[in-house]
């Protein structure tokens, strides 16, 4: 797999609290995105990351990537329940044509 | 623009029998792609087309999955003689182009299969 086991997770907030997500990958890429799936529908992305980058935001979304640890975080401030979804990190694997999706992390936003 | 556009949205079939998916992609788009999405396993790389051709298809169970592109307004996944286990969720992606991870996929709502 190209992701780390820690990326399976679930959350439970607040709303207006403020989170973080994680994910750890194995081999090396270039670039990052995060996506968000809501019930009854499919991924969407909601950032996307370059190593040249480190940081990107988006918003209410802040997104980082670090190479040299090979990981990469998505912060969401002030957090609405809307935002109650499973989000997932994914990069291509060097020499794949695949976009390899993480386990994604299970976000509860309760009002 | 409809977004990328999947039918059925449910399908229950009897183990053995055939089932086929249905994709729309976003029109313009070249690169299309098929996920297979299940809480154990979370979401799989089935198989890519770019510009109707197949290109990678190293995801597909190579005995009872078939997908085809006949044109570019839709793609097919077929699954001959259906297990449980091929009980899941199938999503359609489609993007502008395909060069690696540093394109946006576009996904439908997907395809909710239940073999019985």
């Amino acid at each position: 797999s190209q992701w780390g086991e820690e990326n399976l997770q679930a959350l439970s907030i607040q709303e207006g609290e403020d989170v973080t997500m994680n994910c750890s990958y194995k081999t090396y890429t270039t670039v990052v995105q995060w996506y968000r799936q809501k019930s009854g529908k499919g991924p969407a992305q909601l950032i996307l990351i370059r190593s040249n980058e480190r940081e990107k935001r988006s918003g209410r979304l802040r997104a980082t990537l670090d190479t040299s640890s090979q990981s990469s975080s998505l912060s969401i401030t002030g957090t609405l329940a809307t935002d109650t979804a499973v989000y997932f990190c994914a990069t291509d694997s060097s020499g794949s044509w695949q976009l390899i999706f993480g386990s994604g992390t299970q976000l509860t936003v309760m009002p | 623009n409809a977004g990328v556009i999947q039918t059925p949205r449910h399908k229950v079939t009897g183990k053995g029998q055939e089932a086929t998916l249905w994709c729309e992609p976003i029109s313009g788009h070249s690169a299309v792609f098929w996920y297979r999405q299940t809480i154990v396993q979370g979401l799989e790389f089935l198989t890519y087309f770019r510009n109707q051709a197949p290109i990678d298809d190293s995801g597909m169970p190579k005995e009872r999955f078939s997908a085809q592109m006949p044109n570019q307004s839709h793609s097919t996944l077929k699954i001959q003689s259906t297990q449980p286990q091929d009980s899941a969720v199938y999503l359609c992606a489609s993007s502008l182009a395909w060069g690696g991870g540093a394109e946006t996929l576009y996904f439908g709502s997907g395809t909710r299969l239940t073999v019985l």
